[in-house]
């Protein structure tokens, strides 16, 4: 079972400053299958990025996703305040098909 | 747009079966790989399995003992049976659709074992 391990725990930040979120696999992930979610309190999770470094529909360029082996990583450029919330890494493959991190909470300093 | 809604029961008692349905509206539940997903309360995300519409699943193996998912394409939706439940199955439940990622979420319900 691929486990993944994300970073920091917390990240306090001020609107307008930069975030970068890390997420490391236990073995190596193919970036086609590596995706990042976020989170905000009562909802859904939303996709924002798949394949490792692809926005998907409807998000802003703000967020980036890089990385390819066990090492990835997922910046926001320059927060605003919707983007206070939890992010979630997800990979998919080996047994179980989906694993998904433990979460990076972006909070206001 | 595709729209996904979970339905069932909120309240479920120790040793029962959990069920939930997962209704797909504005879209067809054909050529796609549709999930089940929780979230304990103040936790992180726990995939549960998938089935494609053709009735193929896959499980996670800390649960397959315990879960069987189903779909019914004349009704577009797909179906959770989790038995013999846990105060620790107490959870929001997300359906989701997506082969590699997801990408279409429901709202989620909360499901609560207690007796």
């Amino acid at each position: 079972e691929i486990v993944l391990t994300q970073s920091p725990g917390t990240l306090s930040l001020s609107p307008g400053e930069r975030a970068t979120l890390s997420c490391r696999a236990s073995q190596s992930v193919s970036s086609s299958y590596l995706a990042w979610y976020q989170q905000k309190p009562g909802q859904a999770p939303r996709l924002l990025i798949y394949g490792a470094s692809n926005r998907a529909t409807g998000i802003p360029d703000r967020f980036t996703g890089s990385g390819s082996g066990t090492d990835f990583t997922l910046t926001i450029s320059r927060l605003e305040p919707e983007d206070f919330a939890v992010y979630y890494c997800q990979q998919y493959g080996n047994s179980p098909i989906f694993t998904f991190g433990p979460g990076t909470k972006v909070d206001f300093k | 747009q595709v729209q996904l809604q979970e339905s069932g029961p909120g309240l479920v008692k120790p040793s029962e079966t959990l069920s939930l349905t997962c209704t797909v509206s504005g879209g067809s539940i054909s050529n796609y790989y549709w999930s089940w997903i929780r979230q304990p309360p103040g936790k992180g995300l726990e995939w549960i399995g998938n089935i494609y519409y053709s009735g193929s699943t896959n499980y996670n193996p800390s649960l397959k003992s315990r879960v069987i998912i189903s779909v019914d394409t004349s009704k577009n939706q797909f179906s959770l049976k989790l038995n013999s439940v846990t105060a620790a199955d107490t959870a929001v439940y997300y359906c989701a659709r997506g082969l590699t990622s997801l990408n279409v979420w429901g709202r989620g319900t909360l499901v609560t074992v207690s007796s």
